[in-house]
């Protein structure tokens, strides 16, 4: 079976443009979660969705932005970029929602920001 | 803020040595996760721990819970190459559905 997959796999945008990223989660799971990695830094919560539906935001401004499809499927916006944004997007994917659940991590999207 | 405190940063072994990273949470957490980062790679589930005072072990690498819930050790013993890469400590908050991360130790093989 697949994992979770990411695209695109590396992406460069300037200042102020925004961005749409990409994730396909393993067939069955149905939770999907954001993180922030920036180097040399633990993964940081942005999102998770469950049943198209947002189940929790971490501490992140409103220039970030998903939505989970009916396919499970999720997309993360982030608009007005900022340098600071310039990091590793990673999409996790579980069977529910649950705390004991494992995260499964796809590879990533490599955002630089110029 | 909530915090998951992972030291030391780095940790510089000559092959066949031990290794061992510590996490500490300012509150109660209700699990705690470790994961394995390879260079260039994503977090990979390695384990979970859930009781006060648990212990688990897989084939080198001991993972332990401390009795407050709020600290945890991963402990590797005789370190192989294959080893390489960044260990990372989650854990939920009892009151958040948020998983917390450390910052994460870096095992580094010396040549």
């Amino acid at each position: 079976d697949a994992g979770v997959t990411q695209s695109p796999t590396h992406l460069i945008k300037t200042r102020g443009q925004h961005v749409t990223l990409r994730c396909s989660p393993i067939s069955g799971h149905k939770s999907v979660s954001w993180y922030q990695q920036v180097l040399g830094q633990g993964p940081q919560f942005i999102f998770q969705y469950y049943e198209k539906e947002e189940r929790g935001r971490g501490n992140f401004p409103d220039r970030f932005s998903a939505r989970q499809f009916p396919n499970y499927s999720s997309e993360l916006n982030v608009n007005a970029l900022l340098l600071g944004d310039s990091a590793l997007y990673l999409c996790a994917s579980s069977l529910v929602p649950d705390r004991n659940q494992p995260q499964h991590f796809g590879d990533g999207t490599r955002l630089s920001i110029l | 803020g909530q915090q998951v405190m992972q030291i030391p940063q780095y940790q510089h072994v000559q092959e066949g040595e031990d290794f061992t990273t510590y996490c500490n949470s300012s509150t109660t957490l209700s699990n705690i996760q470790w994961y394995k980062q390879r260079p260039g790679g994503h977090p990979v589930f390695l384990i979970q721990l859930v009781k006060s005072g648990e212990v688990k072990k897989q084939k080198r690498l001991t993972f332990q819970f401390g009795e407050a819930k709020k600290n945890s050790s991963l402990h590797i013993t005789a370190t192989q190459t294959t080893d390489v890469g960044t260990y990372f400590c989650a854990g939920h908050m009892d009151s958040n559905y948020q998983l917390i991360w450390g910052a994460g130790t870096k095992l580094i093989i010396k040549p």
